[in-house]
């Protein structure tokens, strides 16, 4: 699988856009990107993935650069609660893939 | 959203003992699940991936001797820690891969709690 690299910390005020990059120069063409996140002291949760077009639900949007070297996972209106580790990994779909986690972005929302 | 459970949340055992952790997807079946060890402040390592109805495997470096799994059903694997030590006090997380999504999509559980005096 290939290697993200994120920046290691983030600070957002409550209420705006937070904007979390990464970089996976060496992702293949059958690689999804997929983003988590994991608060403190708990399990990991998926936020979404995507393969080449943005993507949008009701947690974020992702937007994956036309060459797919790097995407930018977006919260529109980051809340207190946001604040976590954001984990942006890509994978395979086959069967035989794991998901490998890096040392993700810690983002913190303030007041 | 798909639920995956872990029993216990939160485990002290003393040296020596053996602890069985339980993994369970709640609403859907899975094939394969996974699990990880997180030491504080420190980034998910996966341990080992397990496959229903057969062995698990396991990552460089970790004891499978030591690090049982077993997932017997299609919906439940367990971990248990042999002959537990203090440096395996860690949070384990299991994660489990819902086989009936075509992005094989990944759900993790809660994690669990060691700590071995």
């Amino acid at each position: 699988d290939a290697k993200t690299t994120q920046p290691p910390s983030m600070d957002c005020a409550e209420g705006r856009a937070a904007n979390l990059p990464c970089n996976h120069s060496t992702i293949s063409g059958n690689e999804y990107v997929y983003w988590y996140r994991q608060i403190h002291s708990q399990g990991p949760q998926y936020i979404i993935h995507g393969l080449k077009n943005n993507e949008t639900n009701e947690m974020a949007s992702l937007i994956i650069t036309e060459d797919r070297k790097s995407s930018t996972l977006i919260l529109p209106h980051a809340t207190l609660r946001d604040t976590a580790v954001y984990y942006c990994i890509v994978r395979g779909t086959g069967g035989g893939n794991k998901l490998t986690f890096g040392t993700g972005t810690q983002l913190k929302v303030e007041l | 959203g798909a639920v995956v459970s872990q029993h216990p949340s939160r485990v002290i055992c003393k040296s020596g003992t053996s602890v069985k952790i339980e993994c369970r997807s709640l609403d859907f079946q899975a094939t394969t699940m996974f699990w990880y060890r997180q030491f504080p402040k420190k980034s998910l390592m996966l341990m080992a991936t397990s496959n229903e109805g057969s062995k698990a495997t396991y990552e460089q470096g970790v004891e499978k001797d030591k690090f049982l799994i077993n997932h017997a059903s299609l919906t439940l694997s367990t971990l248990t820690v042999t002959s537990a030590h203090p440096e395996d006090s860690s949070f384990y997380i299991c994660s489990a891969r819902d086989t009936g999504t075509s992005g094989y999509e990944q759900y993790f559980g809660p994690g669990t709690r060691l700590t071995v005096t």
